[in-house]
Order: C-alpha cells, then sequence, then structure tokens
C-alpha cells in the first residue's frame, strides 16, 4: 500500500511568484486536504477535494485554488505569493464513504516565500 | 466557530516520567475528537481518537478520554520513552457533507531525556 507523496519537499519563490505542490493519495482514497501549517502553529484547513469536486474550503483567499485528477491525485495551486504563505504545506487522504475521521498525511511541502 | 486549546510547552521529561498534556475543545453538537502526533522529518499520524462521550482512545501505551462536560481530551502516558519525543497536536472534526475537516490546535513539544 502506497502512502501518501507530495512534491516538492522544499521550495523558495519570491514574493508575487506562483507556485504548485503536488500530491499522490493514500491508494483506494478519494478524497484529499491541504493544510497550511505555519511554524510553531497547527495546520490550517485550506480546502478538500471529493471525486473531482471542492467540498470545503477554510478561510483563505481565492488565490488558493486546487484541482482533483481522476487518479485522485491533487494540486494546490497559490498565486501572488505573500511572505506570511511561507509555511509546510501538508496533503492528507481519506476514504470516502464511512469516513472514520482519520486522515493519511504526507510529509509535506516546505515552501519559503523571500 | 470550532476551535482546540492545547497547554503550552514545549514540555522536558524525564524517561519513566508521567506524561499529561491537555486539551480543550470548543464545538457545537458532538465532534470526534483526536491526537495526532508529528516524529522528526516525518508527516502527522493519527494517535487515537474518540468519537462519542466517555470514550476511551489508546494506542502505544497512550490514552485519551473524551470528557463531554469538561470539554476535553486530555493525553496520557503512564511511563514516557524517548522515542516519545516529537510534536503532538489534539484535533476535532465536525462532519460536512461526506466528509469533515479538521480543527487543530497549535500543538505541543514533547522532548523525552534518558
Amino acid at each position: 500500500e502506497t502512502g501518501v507523496t507530495q512534491s516538492p519537499t522544499h521550495l523558495i519563490k519570491t514574493r508575487g511568484q506562483q507556485v504548485t505542490l503536488r500530491c499522490s493519495s493514500q491508494s483506494g482514497h478519494n478524497t484529499v486536504s491541504w493544510y497550511q501549517q505555519a511554524l510553531g502553529q497547527g495546520p490550517q484547513f485550506i480546502f478538500q477535494y471529493y471525486r473531482e469536486e471542492e467540498n470545503g474550503r477554510g478561510n483563505f483567499p481565492p488565490r488558493f485554488s486546487g484541482l482533483q485528477f481522476p487518479n485522485y491525485s491533487s494540486e494546490l495551486n497559490v498565486n501572488a505569493l505573500e511572505l506570511d504563505d511561507s509555511a509546510l504545506y501538508l496533503c492528507a487522504s481519506s476514504a470516502g464513504q464511512g469516513y472514520t475521521g482519520e486522515l493519511f498525511f504526507g510529509e509535506g511541502s516546505r515552501l519559503t516565500v523571500l | 466557530g470550532n476551535s482546540v486549546t492545547q497547554m503550552e510547552g514545549p514540555v522536558t521529561l524525564s524517561e519513566e516520567a508521567f506524561l499529561t498534556i491537555n486539551c480543550t475543545y470548543t464545538a457545537t453538537g458532538y465532534p470526534s475528537l483526536f491526537w495526532y502526533v508529528q516524529y522528526p522529518g516525518e508527516g502527522l499520524q493519527l494517535l487515537l481518537k474518540a468519537t462519542k462521550a466517555d470514550d476511551k482512545g489508546s494506542n502505544k501505551g497512550f490514552e485519551a478520554t473524551y470528557r463531554k462536560e469538561t470539554t476535553s481530551f486530555h493525553l496520557e502516558k503512564g511511563s514516557v520513552q524517548v522515542s516519545d519525543s516529537a510534536v503532538y497536536f489534539c484535533a476535532l472534526s465536525r462532519p460536512t457533507g461526506a466528509n469533515s475537516k479538521l480543527t487543530f490546535g497549535k500543538g505541543i513539544t514533547l522532548s523525552v531525556r534518558p
């Protein structure tokens, strides 16, 4: 069974640029959630995708957008990067129906915005 | 809205000491409660969970009891080991449609010295 994998693991961007982060969900999972974890803070929910449709969004501006593909992998896109976007971005997958509350997390993509 | 409050850290203990990490929550209705752990260099992973009042979650010697009357879900372990050194997050979920998001506390770093 393959776990959740994220890429890239680290990246550095400058303010105003755009970034795309990628996530492959765990085998058999059709739901992907994205979280932002700032230094010293708990993860904050960005949005969730279920069967290629957005299924809930946290308090993040529209420049944070996402996609889910037919194979349930996902992308997080952030436009017009700001310094405060520097954080660890976590992807988590889960099985949709009969959800038990356990999310399976990847190791994250650490974004630094200069 | 929903929120989770964890005790301030970090916490440093000697091996075999007793551990308590406090967690309280605010939520409408009956959330599910979780403890996630983040070991150095790894992704978040579920440690234990409880889905209704008076349930006790347990795993790897850790325990937490869902206390609705005090809105708490404190984590305990009778004898910590060096390998328990990690960041611990308390979290809750409320279902939204077919799936749910997690609301996390800030996390607390536990260091166990030999």
